[in-house]
């Protein structure tokens, strides 16, 4: 079973409208984080957290904002998508200790309009 | 700036021949280099991983070598087969459980 989940799977949404992407993992994991995927450009780090109820900004954190209300639970939200955000968004996890190994969720293809 | 690049990014292979990924970084405390595989419309996943104690890891078909020195990192895969044909991509860190970085991608393509 699919330990990081992420919803929508997919989204169109109009310019200057708010978008909320939402992750969930089971992996009892402390770490999670949001990238965006671009042709040319790979993964891109937007937020990431270290623990529930603190979030801290990535490389590309300009135009979102994350939310993380507990353990499980990790969100990415656009307040006011533009043309610019159309891309693929990954949500991953990770463990506090051992191995640095990311598990990634099947992603979200948004589609600004 | 990108603090880790992946300078070629494509690669065409002959079925059972060695494909090699390069990969270069900027940060003198990156300790641990990772190479992850991403299928079209898939998500990436871990192939293999190296801290910075070691400058060589295998498994299997994989071999990691790392080159603190030059900053560099890379894939190794022999007997490279059709289905090795995906996006590879480096990545790098600091410490446990922290953040990456990763490269744009090389997409390997491994003919018949």
């Amino acid at each position: 079973e699919a330990a990081v989940t992420q919803s929508p799977r997919s989204k169109v949404a109009v310019t200057g409208g708010k978008v909320t992407l939402s992750c969930h993992q089971t992996n009892n994991h402390d770490y999670m984080y949001w990238y965006r995927q671009d042709t040319g450009h790979g993964l891109r780090l937007i937020h990431y957290s270290y623990v529930a109820d603190s979030t801290e900004k990535g490389d590309i954190p300009d135009g979102y904002k994350a939310s993380r209300p507990s353990q499980e639970n990790f969100s990415l939200i656009l307040e006011l998508a533009s043309l610019s955000q159309t891309a693929v968004y990954f949500c991953a996890s990770s463990d506090v200790s051992g191995d640095a190994e990311q598990f990634f969720g099947p992603g979200t293809r948004l589609t600004v309009l | 700036g990108q603090q880790v690049k992946q300078s070629s990014p494509s690669l065409t292979v002959q079925e059972g021949g060695i494909s090699i990924l390069n990969c270069d970084y900027e940060n003198d405390m990156f300790d641990y280099f990772a190479w992850y595989k991403k299928y079209p419309d898939n998500s990436p996943t871990l192939l293999i991983s190296v801290r910075s104690n070691v400058d060589k890891r295998e498994d299997g078909r994989l071999t990691v070598f790392l080159n603190k020195s030059g900053k560099h990192f890379s894939l190794h895969i022999t007997a490279s087969q059709p289905e090795d044909t995906a996006v590879y991509l480096c990545a790098a860190g600091e410490g446990t459980g922290s953040k990456l970085s990763f490269g744009k991608g090389a997409k390997l393509t491994v003919s018949p």
